[in-house]
């Protein structure tokens, strides 16, 4: 079936470093995505979307990239700052279907050291 | 004020008990949500509603039903609680026009315990 996954469940960064956060989709159909941090106790909040239609697209201090080729995402973070420990979830928009038209991956705990 | 609230935000419940998860949100948006998250297995959608008269089963909907009260508020209904049920329930919105500027806005969660 159709899913979203993520190649790392953890990343441990420096503070300062840049990080970088990997999600795999499967479904070549899904048209728009988004990324999501989830710090602890809290529910997932909006970080950055991109269309399918784009590759590239820049917020503050995050860039996430889309490559169609590979059914790629990922999200860049500069400057990782402690406040950017949390954990990051992909989502992917495939419209029908029991999940919904939001499908979400597992998720990638970042920690940031000091 | 939260956009969209959850209450409670901690529950401990017994084995076949009858428990209710209420979510209530003033975002306005038309479409609301129920997710369960469990550690490694992410956000899975238990059931979700594009308007008040629409109740669409998710992928997990087995051992829960739901009631949309009013536009603004969505409730969880575990019928007889099991210990399996345990985890982090959320709830979220979004609004048919602008889902694909916003996503999903989501409540700070339930976390509920079946002991």
């Amino acid at each position: 079936g159709e899913s979203v996954g993520l190649h790392l469940p953890t990343l441990s960064v420096q503070e300062g470093d840049n990080s970088i956060i990997n999600c795999a989709y499967s479904n070549s159909a899904s048209d728009y995505f988004i990324w999501y941090k989830q710090e602890s106790g809290k529910g997932p909040q909006f970080i950055i979307d991109i269309r399918s239609n784009m590759d590239k697209r820049q917020g503050q201090r995050v860039t996430v990239l889309l490559n169609k080729t590979v059914k790629h995402l990922s999200l860049q973070i500069a400057a990782t700052q402690p406040g950017d420990s949390a954990v990051y979830f992909c989502a992917e928009r495939n419209y029908g279907g029991s999940q919904g038209n939001l499908i979400f991956g597992k998720g990638t705990k970042l920690s940031v050291k000091p | 004020d939260a956009d969209v609230t959850q209450t409670p935000r901690n529950r401990i419940t017994k084995t076949g008990k009858r428990i209710m998860l209420e979510c209530s949100q003033t975002k306005g948006h038309d479409r609301m949500y129920w997710y369960r998250q469990d550690p490694g297995l992410g956000l899975r959608l238990i059931y979700y509603s594009f308007d008040v008269k629409d109740i669409n089963k998710g992928e997990i909907s087995d051992g829960y039903s739901v009631s949309r009260q009013a536009q603004a508020k969505f409730s969880l209904s575990l019928e007889s609680a099991i210990p399996n049920q345990t985890a982090l329930y959320f709830c979220a919105t979004s609004d048919v026009d602008t889902e694909d500027l916003y996503g999903y806005t989501f409540g700070s969660g339930t976390r509920l315990t079946v002991v």
